[in-house]
């Protein structure tokens, strides 16, 4: 089975400043790791996914994360935010196998100051 | 090409009934997932079909049912609705599951009265 931790709630930045959203994950097997957005009254959208290869993904929106093994952790970063990613994002992992669920973390909403 | 739709967008029943939500997705996709969002339980999965067999299930109780067309159209089923049914439900679809990329509905939106 399969957890995710998103260890912050909420992270408030300021525009143009850059930001990290941790995600750290639990499992017995290898996973497949993902970064959703949801913005207000929408459902959700592929930010980025890490499924083999370099460790270093590159999403949309000027987005990346990083897939560190040993740590167990896939965090999300951005080098300059702006008022538009104001959002909630997910991380969430699943198995290999197609009889693996994918599993959610709790969520962290991002607030951006002008 | 057409996104992912969900019908109704909002829907608000009493407690006792029961509800169909429909999940249209992307052509060519054979995977549909349905999900429950709340903000006290945040996003959990209810249950994934594929080529209209239901492959996972989350861990809900037997209230919530679904099933697949063979034209992938997904429909989720609620009965004896409770209050604390009251969420998003959200439906995704993908080509494969959980390992090609998911595209999401926006939702539809249940309050139990």
């Amino acid at each position: 089975a399969q957890s995710v931790t998103q260890l912050d709630s909420q992270v408030p930045v300021f525009e143009e400043a850059p930001v990290e959203l941790r995600c750290n994950y639990s499992s017995s097997v290898s996973v497949y790791l993902f970064w959703y957005v949801q913005y207000p009254n929408q459902g959700l959208q592929l930010l980025l996914k890490y499924l083999s290869g370099s460790t270093l993904v590159k999403g949309i929106n000027g987005f990346e994360a990083e897939f560190n093994k040993s740590q167990t952790s896939f965090h999300l970063r951005k080098p300059s935010v702006h008022i538009s990613d104001t959002a909630e994002y997910f991380c969430a992992v699943t198995g290999y196998s197609s009889a693996s669920k994918i599993i959610f973390g709790s969520g962290t909403r991002l607030s951006i100051r002008p | 090409k057409a996104g992912v739709t969900q019908t109704p967008r909002y829907l608000i029943k009493t407690r006792g009934q029961q509800v169909t939500l429909s999940c249209s997705p992307i052509s060519g996709h054979r995977s549909v997932s349905w999900y429950q969002q709340t903000p006290g339980q945040g996003l959990q999965f209810l249950f994934e079909y594929f080529s209209e067999t239901q492959r996972n299930k989350g861990n809900f109780p037997g209230r919530f049912s679904g099933r697949q067309f063979s034209n992938s159209r997904s429909e989720m089923n609620v009965s004896t609705l409770e209050l604390g049914d009251s969420a998003l439900y959200l439906c995704a679809s993908s080509l494969e599951g959980f390992n090609t990329e998911a595209f999401f509905g926006q939702g539809t939106r249940l309050t139990v009265v």
